[in-house]
């Protein structure tokens, strides 16, 4: 079963803004990442937050992570068409294993 | 850099046939796994290894084998082909102590 659910299915934004989407998942995790896939490629990585860890930053991104209700935000902000892509969070419990969520269809219009 | 390469691209099988899917890393990466991806689901983990010689089941590994002879290489059998089977299938990597995983770029596999 999926770990995690991610909230919403589907953002569409105009350029400029800023896109939040959600993640909720299911057991204790050891790290929480997300992923961005554009249409018809494979998984790129782009940040990966710690269970010890509450916020974190890489460039446009913002990733929050919140243990007690099992949730994690990102944040892209100032959003380029180029953002366009599905993107989804995935959690790590026993060693290397991912469990990913259902993903966010973000589309960024200009 | 090659990263993680799958192939083939694009497959399109006939019900109860095998086949092989190719994964190769050039990252020396411990773990690597293989998912499969249908709309809607997200991804699923099929099958799992941790090193040469050791592999474990995922989610969904009924209709899968798979391999680890060389750090490099985890190929997917499928044994005979069905239509449930029809998904996009994805290979990742990454190190035991690093999770960030780097994948190939998918087989679209159809089964007819």
């Amino acid at each position: 079963s999926q770990q995690g659910e991610e909230d919403p299915q589907a953002l569409s934004i105009q350029e400029g803004e800023n896109a939040t989407m959600n993640c909720s998942y299911k057991t204790s995790i050891n790290n929480l990442q997300w992923y961005r896939q554009n249409s018809g490629r494979g998984l790129v990585h782009l940040i990966l937050i710690r269970s010890n860890e509450r916020e974190k930053h890489s460039g446009r991104l913002r990733v929050t992570l919140d243990t007690s209700k099992k949730s994690s935000s990102l944040l892209i902000t100032a959003s380029r068409a180029a953002d366009t892509a599905s993107y989804f969070c995935a959690t790590t419990g026993t060693a290397s294993k991912l469990t990913f969520g259902t993903g966010t269809r973000l589309q960024v219009t200009l | 850099n090659a990263g993680v390469t799958q192939t083939p691209k694009f497959q399109v099988l006939k019900t109860g046939q095998s086949m092989t899917l190719q994964c190769a890393q050039d990252m020396n990466h411990e773990y690597m796994s293989w998912y499969r991806q249908d709309p809607g689901m997200g991804l699923r983990l099929i099958h799992y290894s941790v090193g040469a010689g050791i592999t474990d089941q995922g989610e969904v590994p009924n209709g899968y084998n798979v391999s680890r002879s060389t750090t490099e290489d985890f190929p997917l059998r499928l044994l005979s082909a069905a239509p449930s089977q029809t998904s996009v299938y994805f290979c990742a990597s990454s190190y035991l102590r690093a999770p960030e995983a780097f994948f190939g770029q998918g087989t679209r596999l159809t089964v007819v």
